[in-house]
């Protein structure tokens, strides 16, 4: 089974309003990272999680991670066209910074 | 502008063949990451390379090897090409043991189609 679930799969919101991405892991993480992606093209990092019950901000994203640090969200306010991508979280579980296990992906469209 | 750049863009190849695909990292990144990513799914981690030596590895047979070189450029090797390596490389640099916001950069990666 996948360590790493996000949800949903794909989203397509009316531009202005709010959404939520989950990313849930089946043990404990070390970090938790955020990526946006554009069809096709390299990862762009958003964010980056490693305390419990931790919540970081920027722009108009927000991320949390849960107290057990086994699952953490992403909301975005007021969406825009231009946060139309690909979220991945990807988990840390070793501290290594560099092997990170990827979900598959939740997919925003945002419509104008 | 993530300072991370690879090439080739894009690539086809056809089965059986071999192909190499190169990273330039950032200044100072001593750590390099491989990532597999097929259409629809989230990436999946080939190997690291840290100082110039393989410093841990995904579910990947031996046909895909990597080197690191000291002016923090790296290649991504794979022999005897098949269907199934279809997808996009991304290739990601890091400095490791210093902050936790100083993360993985991730390059824009190579698409490679093998037929």
């Amino acid at each position: 089974s996948q360590e790493l679930e996000q949800s949903p799969q794909s989203l397509i919101v009316q531009e202005g309003k709010n959404l939520t991405i989950n990313c849930t892991s089946s043990k404990t993480l070390y970090g938790l990272y955020w990526y946006k992606q554009k069809y096709g093209e390299g990862l762009i990092f958003l964010m980056m999680l490693q305390k419990g019950g931790e919540e970081k901000s920027h722009e108009k994203i927000t991320a949390k991670l849960d107290e057990k640090k086994q699952q953490s969200s992403l909301h975005i306010t007021a969406s825009q066209p231009s946060h139309a991508g690909i979220y991945l979280c990807g988990a840390d579980y070793w501290g290594s910074q560099g092997n990170l296990i990827f979900g598959k992906g939740t997919k925003l469209s945002v419509k104008p | 502008e993530t300072g991370v750049t690879q090439s080739p863009t894009h690539l086809i190849k056809t089965r059986g063949q071999q192909v190499t695909l190169r990273c330039s990292s950032q200044s100072g990144h001593n750590t390099v990451s491989w990532y597999q990513q097929a259409l629809g799914q989230g990436p999946q981690f080939i190997f690291q390379y840290y100082r110039e030596e393989e410093n841990g590895r995904g579910n990947f047979p031996p046909r895909f090897s990597g080197l690191q070189f000291p002016n923090y450029s790296s290649e991504l090797n794979v022999n005897a090409l098949e269907l199934d390596d279809s997808a996009l490389y991304l290739c990601a640099s890091s400095l490791p043991g210093t902050s936790p916001t100083d993360t993985q950069y991730f390059g824009p990666g190579t698409r490679l189609t093998v037929l």
